[in-house]
C-alpha cells in the first residue's frame, strides 16, 4: 500500500524557536496533502490543505503566518511552526491523497515545546 | 488558555465477542465515508470504506452500515481481538470549495478484555 512518511517523529523545542516538521509521499504523487493537529484524548483537526504548486487553504482559526505550509513538490509538503509556544504542543499529522482520492496519514510528528 | 480534553466514549468488549461502534456525521452533502483505526501514539490506519450510493459494505471481519436517513455509520468487528484495541474515528468526505476535505469525528476507544 501507498506509504508516507513524516519527519522528525518526535521533536522538543524551546519556546520561541521555529520548527519544521516534513511529510513525503513515498510512492506516489500526492497534488493534496493535509496537516492535521490531534490533542490529548481528541479527535484530528484539520488544519489546512496544502495543493502542490499553490497556496495552502487553511481551516478557520488556523492562522497562517504561524503554520506555514510549503508544498514544492508532488511528494512532499512542509509544516513550519514558527515562534512556538508551549500551547502548540501538540501531534501534528499528515496525510497525502492520491489518483482516487484515497488519503494515507503519516506516523505523525510529537511536537513538545519548552 | 488550556483546553479541555474530551473524555472518549469507551467500549469494553470481551474478546471473541462482535464490537459495534457507531458515528453520526453531520453533512448531508458528504459523499464518502471511512473509518479508521488509530493506536496510541501513531497516525489514523484506513480500515473500510463506503460510498454514499451503498448502504452496506464488508471487509475482512469488518462491516461498515450506513444510514444516510438520520446520518449514522456504524463499524462492527466480527470476533474482536486483543490487537483491535484502539481508537477508531469515523470521517466524512465532502467536496469544500473544489477541495477534498475530510472531517473526523470524535471517536471511540475499543478496549477488548481478553
Amino acid at each position: 500500500g501507498a506509504v508516507v512518511s513524516q519527519h522528525p517523529s518526535r521533536v522538543i523545542c524551546k519556546s520561541g524557536t521555529s520548527v519544521k516538521i516534513e511529510c513525503r509521499s513515498l510512492d506516489f504523487q500526492a497534488t493534496t496533502m493535509f496537516w492535521y493537529r490531534q490533542f490529548p484524548k481528541q479527535s484530528l483537526m484539520l488544519m489546512a490543505t496544502s495543493n502542490e504548486g499553490s497556496k495552502a487553504t487553511y481551516e478557520q482559526g488556523v492562522e497562517k503566518d504561524k503554520f506555514l505550509i510549503n508544498h514544492a513538490s508532488l511528494t512532499l509538503s512542509t509544516l513550519t511552526v514558527t515562534s512556538a509556544h508551549p500551547e502548540d504542543s501538540s501531534f501534528y499529522i499528515c496525510s497525502a491523497m492520491d489518483r482516487e482520492e484515497t488519503q494515507y496519514f503519516g506516523p505523525g510528528t510529537r511536537l513538545l515545546v519548552l | 488558555g488550556e483546553s479541555v480534553g474530551l473524555h472518549l466514549p469507551t467500549l469494553s468488549v470481551q474478546e471473541g465477542d462482535n464490537s459495534i461502534i457507531n458515528c453520526a456525521y453531520s453533512n448531508s452533502a458528504s459523499d464518502y465515508f471511512i473509518w479508521y483505526k488509530q493506536e496510541s501514539g501513531k497516525g489514523p490506519q484506513f480500515i473500510i470504506d463506503i460510498r454514499s450510493n451503498m448502504d452496506k459494505r464488508q471487509g475482512q471481519r469488518v462491516t461498515v452500515l450506513l444510514n444516510k436517513t438520520v446520518k449514522h455509520l456504524s463499524l462492527q468487528i466480527a470476533a474482536t481481538q486483543p490487537g483491535d484495541s484502539a481508537v477508531y474515528f469515523c470521517a466524512e468526505n465532502m467536496n469544500s470549495g473544489g477541495y477534498q476535505k475530510v472531517t473526523f469525528g470524535i471517536g471511540t476507544k475499543l478496549q477488548v478484555i481478553p
